[in-house]
């Protein structure tokens, strides 16, 4: 999990309610992903940054996500309003120079 | 639909056995990646394969590629119980050269 911190870990809301989760890159990196990961879909890509430029968000499911990286050190995705069907584990990565990701360690959302 | 597919979905061996994963993808690929994620945690890059590569080694793993037929393999050679984890396949398609596409993994349990 070295390089990218997730906060929350764990969070836990009702439906209806806004849900933000945090990744803070700390190391170096070209690009930043979100992705979700659920039981019945596996990992999905959510969407990506180049220089912390959107550059593809086709797998955002719908207009209730939103993602935002003001700076290089810092990003933000935003469900709002959360249903029970956003419950899944939510990852950061980041892709330094060359083909690898480091993942941060998740947030598990439960959405009630 | 999911790019790459792994074979089995799950696999349990003794430790020291050699324990054997499978993937399958659809399209015209850059490179295959490897990944682990042990319960609860993100994902841990392993291993990476170009397209122009057959063979790969990297301690107690090995990984073939075959593009004819779109498939790898990842081979962990004399298992041990801290290798228990799911292991995803990950390719990275040729038109869209930042994105990786996950399979579904093969969680893999090593008894002792």
């Amino acid at each position: 999990d070295a390089g990218v911190i997730q906060s929350p870990r764990h969070e836990v809301t009702e439906m209806g309610q806004e849900v933000t989760l945090r990744c803070k890159p700390i190391s170096g990196h070209d690009y930043l992903f979100w992705y979700r990961q659920t039981m019945m879909r596996g990992l999905e890509l959510l969407i990506y940054f180049n220089n912390n430029v959107p550059i593809d968000d086709s797998g955002m499911p719908e207009d209730r996500f939103s993602a935002k990286m003001p700076n290089a050190s810092f990003s933000t995705l935003k469900i709002q309003p959360s249903e029970p069907r956003d419950s899944a584990v939510y990852f950061c990565a980041i892709r330094p120079p060359g083909d690898e990701q480091f993942f941060g360690p998740g947030t598990r959302l439960t959405v009630l | 639909s999911q790019q790459g597919e792994e074979d089995p979905q799950a696999l349990s061996i003794q430790e020291g056995e050699n324990a054997t994963m499978n993937c399958s993808y659809k399209t015209s690929i850059n490179n295959l990646q490897w990944y682990r994620q042990n319960s609860g945690r993100g994902l841990v890059h392993l291993i990476l394969i170009r397209s122009n590569e057959r063979e790969k080694h990297s301690g107690r793993l090995r990984v073939t590629l075959d593009t004819s037929k779109k498939s790898s393999s990842l081979l962990i050679t004399a298992s041990r119980a801290a290798d228990t984890a799911s292991y995803f396949c990950a390719t990275v398609v040729i038109q869209g050269a930042q994105k990786l596409v996950f399979g579904q993994g093969t969680r893999l349990t090593i008894n002792p």
